[in-house]
């Protein structure tokens, strides 16, 4: 089984209306990082998470850890076009420099 | 400050041939990471460089794969007799320190293996 699991692995909404995505480990975390990567493209860096209960913001789209549940959710608020594009979360498991990827989720926003 | 730079962007190569990918840190980071991007699979970690030192190329196939990073000029990673399995996209990503840093990735070299 995979050591860094998304969900959902894709998701279509309706511009405007709110999405989280969700990102479990069977590890230990060792920060956890969020990418998004456009096709064919490069990843983009959204956010990186250190500690349990810490949670960032940029634009909107927020991101939070949860240590205990080893656990990671990113909530795009008021969704748009532009926000469309595979969300990858990676994570040192067991390693403080080695990320492991999720198999991303791929978002569809529709005007 | 520009970001990781990588090229080429697009590289195809004959069966038999070597590819040299190319991988230029962003200014002030001395730790690089390559990875591939396989379709219908994750991004995989190859190898772990510091200027001058591997410090962990477990990702590493074991023959034909060879990863450097010289005390100047970018990191290289070389693959040589490429197959056509080798066709992937291949990202380097950088970061100051390890995993307690922002790590920023480049736009990818895509291979293609006729």
């Amino acid at each position: 089984s995979q050591e860094l699991e998304q969900s959902p692995q894709s998701l279509i909404v309706q511009e405007g209306k709110n999405l989280t995505i969700n990102c479990t480990s069977s590890k230990t975390l060792y920060g956890l990082y969020w990418y998004k990567q456009k096709y064919g493209e490069g990843l983009i860096f959204l956010m990186m998470l250190q500690k349990g209960g810490e949670e960032k913001s940029h634009e909107k789209i927020t991101a939070k850890l949860d240590e205990k549940k080893q656990q990671s959710s990113l909530h795009i608020t008021a969704s748009q076009p532009s926000h469309a594009g595979i969300y990858l979360c990676g994570a040192g498991l067991g390693s403080n420099y080695k990320l492991t990827f999720g198999k991303g989720t791929l978002l569809t926003v529709n005007p | 400050n520009a970001g990781v730079m990588q090229n080429p962007r697009h590289l195809v190569r004959r069966r038999g041939q070597e590819a040299r990918l190319r991988c230029s840190p962003m200014k002030g980071h001395s730790h690089v990471y390559w990875y591939r991007q396989l379709p219908e699979e994750g991004l995989k970690f190859m190898v772990y460089l510091q200027k001058e030192n591997i410090i962990d190329e477990s990702g590493m196939p074991k023959e034909r794969f060879s990863a450097e990073f010289p005390k100047e000029g970018p990191s290289i990673l070389r693959i040589q007799q490429v197959v056509r399995g080798d066709s992937a996209a291949y990202f380097c990503a950088s970061s100051p320190g390890r995993l307690n840093t922002e790590a920023f990735f480049g736009q990818g070299t895509r291979l293609t293996v006729v």
